[in-house]
């Protein structure tokens, strides 16, 4: 089944404590991003990657990182989670073609303390 | 800055047409999407607007203005499963992605 995977689903943390949200799609696409959702702020881009070893910051890059080793994959790191970063994470992907349409990952629903 | 603006509230009866309008100002432009959320779930996509026009799939349809920076989406023959958050979408310069807040639709029975 075409799909795009996350992990954890649900994490609740401490401040300061490193964490890392796996995202992994099996549709062998280009393009992938990682989206947080806010009541009242719809989704706010991250990062995303156009290809392996290729990644730019989104519009709220700051306190994030990512890499972009292998096609499939593109984890996000929390290097020192804060309170602020509590949230709802979606990973996307999309193929390289003229609909930009974004597969969406379960989402992450991330609680820092 | 860059914003899109869309209204937070739509209420329709089933079986009714709604609009759901969408204005951005944004630095670049390559195309206007729009995605329907379910309560709990992960947006899905619904339609993409490049050029001018009006594109249709199925029930829905979708408009884009390029020189007005204005879209919609129209729904018609709505039904209870309609109910959702409905967000438009801009994708600018490389792959950077700008979400409206997003509209919250009602459909009464």
């Amino acid at each position: 089944e075409a799909q795009v995977t996350q992990n954890p689903r649900y994490l609740i943390t401490v401040t300061g404590k490193k964490l890392t949200v796996t995202c992994s799609q099996n549709m062998n696409h280009e393009y992938m991003s990682w989206y947080r959702q806010d009541p009242g702020l719809g989704l706010r881009q991250i990062y995303y990657s156009m290809n392996v070893e290729v990644t730019d910051k989104g519009d709220v890059p700051e306190g994030y990182k990512v890499s972009r080793k292998e096609k499939r994959n593109f984890p996000l790191i929390l290097e020192s989670p804060s309170p602020n970063q509590t949230s709802l994470y979606f990973c996307a992907s999309n193929p390289q073609n003229q609909y930009n349409e974004q597969f969406f990952g379960p989402g992450t629903r991330l609680t820092v303390l | 800055g860059q914003s899109l603006e869309q209204p937070s509230e739509v209420t329709a009866v089933e079986g009714a047409i709604v609009q759901i309008n969408c204005t951005y100002q944004t630095s670049g432009f390559y195309g206007l999407s729009w995605y329907q959320q379910h309560d709990g779930g992960a947006p899905t996509f619904l339609s993409y607007n490049a050029l001018d026009g009006l594109e249709e799939t199925g029930r829905f349809s979708s408009f884009l203005s390029r020189s007005d920076s204005y879209g919609y989406l129209l729904l018609q023959e709505l039904q209870m499963k309609d109910s959702a958050s409905y967000f438009c979408a801009v994708t600018t310069g490389g792959f950077k992605t700008i979400f409206g807040a997003g509209t919250r639709l009602f459909v009464k029975a």
